[in-house]
């Protein structure tokens, strides 16, 4: 069974530049969720898809950040203009359904350096 | 508000000897408890978790870990420790009655020396 795979594994930008992420999930996992890791910290949530339609992005800077999920498989996150506080690994992660048990499995990741 | 804290940003410890990640965590609501492993240049991988029935939950790798409600904690042991086992280990929760996000601690770096 192939994993949750992410693209680009790594990116340099510079600040205001905008930049996107892809993330392709397990096939036939409903949930999918990015987050963010910043160096020295654990994942943070940034937003949540059951399908094709957003769970939880309450934690989505919303002024720069973008998500979407149009067909409920893949997924791209946007950001726009990037920011130095933004340099980050970003993850996507899926399961096959939301809730307490199910096991999340995550992608290997896209490093972010913003300059 | 919730959170998880894992005490010990690093841990060094020699093979073959035991070693105990710590984590506690805080929450009004029930939890459930996940340890995730990621070893160098890899992605985030189940090691264990808690859902509910018994307390002591193991891995296949010879991890295991308690879930003691009393002392808010969910530490992570093993008897015997290997080189291979030289990775970034992350505690987190997810909360009862929500979407099953998943609530992360700083991480603890394993590293194993021989």
């Amino acid at each position: 069974e192939a994993g949750v795979a992410q693209s680009p594994r790594y990116k340099i930008i510079e600040k205001r530049q905008s930049v996107a992420f892809w993330c392709n999930p397990i096939s036939g996992h409903a949930t999918l969720y990015w987050y963010q890791q910043i160096l020295g910290q654990g994942p943070k949530l940034l937003i949540q898809f059951q399908n094709n339609g957003v769970v939880d992005d309450s934690q989505l800077p919303k002024d720069r950040f973008s998500a979407e999920r149009l067909k409920g498989v893949d997924s791209t996150l946007k950001i726009q203009p990037a920011k130095l506080e933004d340099s980050a690994v970003y993850l996507c992660a899926s399961s096959l359904n939301s809730g307490t048990g199910g096991t999340q499995y995550f992608g290997p990741g896209t490093r972010l350096l913003v300059l | 508000a919730q959170s998880v804290t894992q005490l010990d940003s690093q841990v060094p410890v020699f093979e073959e000897a035991p070693v105990e990640l710590r984590c506690n965590y805080s929450s009004s609501v029930s939890v459930y408890l996940f340890w995730y492993v990621q070893y160098p240049n890899q992605g985030l991988q189940l090691l264990l978790k808690y859902l509910s029935g018994s307390t002591l939950v193991k891995s296949i790798n010879g991890f295991e870990a308690e879930f003691n409600k009393s002392q808010t904690s969910f530490h992570l042991r093993k008897p015997s420790v290997h080189i291979s086992d030289t990775a970034e280990y992350f505690c987190a929760v997810i909360l009862g009655g929500s979407q099953g996000n998943l609530i992360f601690g700083k991480g603890t770096k394993l590293s194993v020396k021989p």
